[in-house]
């Protein structure tokens, strides 16, 4: 079945440093989502990437979605302590059916 | 507007008992998913309904079983408790099944003894 690797699992940084997490899909898909899970609380939706291609930026967050629309990218410019939690990709498969296939996360600490 | 709400918060059963978990989505959003988060892992899907049908069903056992009112909320109902369901059970709901993002809720804290 359709699996979604995620990588470092865990990333220690100094504030003001960069993050960056990748996240690869064995099957092409129709859409990508990215959630923010603070400790104790849930997912939060943080952006969604549908073109191959595509980057779409948020302040100081930049998204990326691969040409083969298989792997995708979040990275953050200058960390700061309130970037601190676990985040997660979340693959749709190619039917568009909105069955969220989630990584496995990535948990950023941010030292100050 | 309020967001997706989940009811319990927490809950503690033994093996071999029975839970009913309640959601709630957004105001206009007609699809309500289910997840079943572990800890330190990510949300893994249980179930997708919309429109009070099915829509998709992740790889849980038959023990597993939802259903969605006409209201849009939803329940998710586990029989017959393992120790390897306690998790934080996750409801999301979307406007539409694909294609739209997924509001979570709080979530309910399951713990089986």
């Amino acid at each position: 079945g359709q699996q979604v690797m995620q990588i470092p699992q865990y990333q220690h940084v100094q504030e003001g440093e960069d993050f960056t997490t990748y996240c690869n899909s064995s099957t092409t898909l129709s859409n990508i989502q990215w959630y923010k899970q603070r400790p104790g609380g849930h997912p939060v939706f943080l952006i969604q990437l549908v073109k191959s291609g595509e980057v779409k930026k948020q302040k100081r967050l930049t998204f990326q979605f691969g040409e083969a629309k298989k792997n995708s990218s979040l990275h953050i410019t200058a960390t700061q302590t309130t970037d601190v939690g676990t985040y997660f990709c979340a693959g749709d498969g190619s039917g568009n059916t909105g069955k969220l296939i989630f990584g496995q996360g990535t948990t950023l600490q941010v030292k100050p | 507007d309020a967001g997706v709400t989940q009811s319990p918060t927490h809950l503690i059963k033994t093996r071999g008992q029975h839970v009913t978990l309640r959601c709630s989505p957004i105001s206009g959003h007609k699809s309500v998913s289910w997840y079943q988060q572990v800890l330190g892992q990510g949300p893994q899907f249980i179930f997708q309904y919309y429109e009070k049908e099915e829509r998709g069903r992740g790889n849980f056992p038959d023990r597993f079983s939802a259903r969605q009112f006409p209201n849009y909320s939803s329940e998710l109902n586990v029989n017959a408790l393992l120790l390897g369901d306690s998790a934080l059970y996750l409801c999301a709901s979307s406007l539409e099944p694909g294609g739209y993002e997924q509001y979570f809720g709080p979530g309910t804290r399951l713990t089986v003894t």
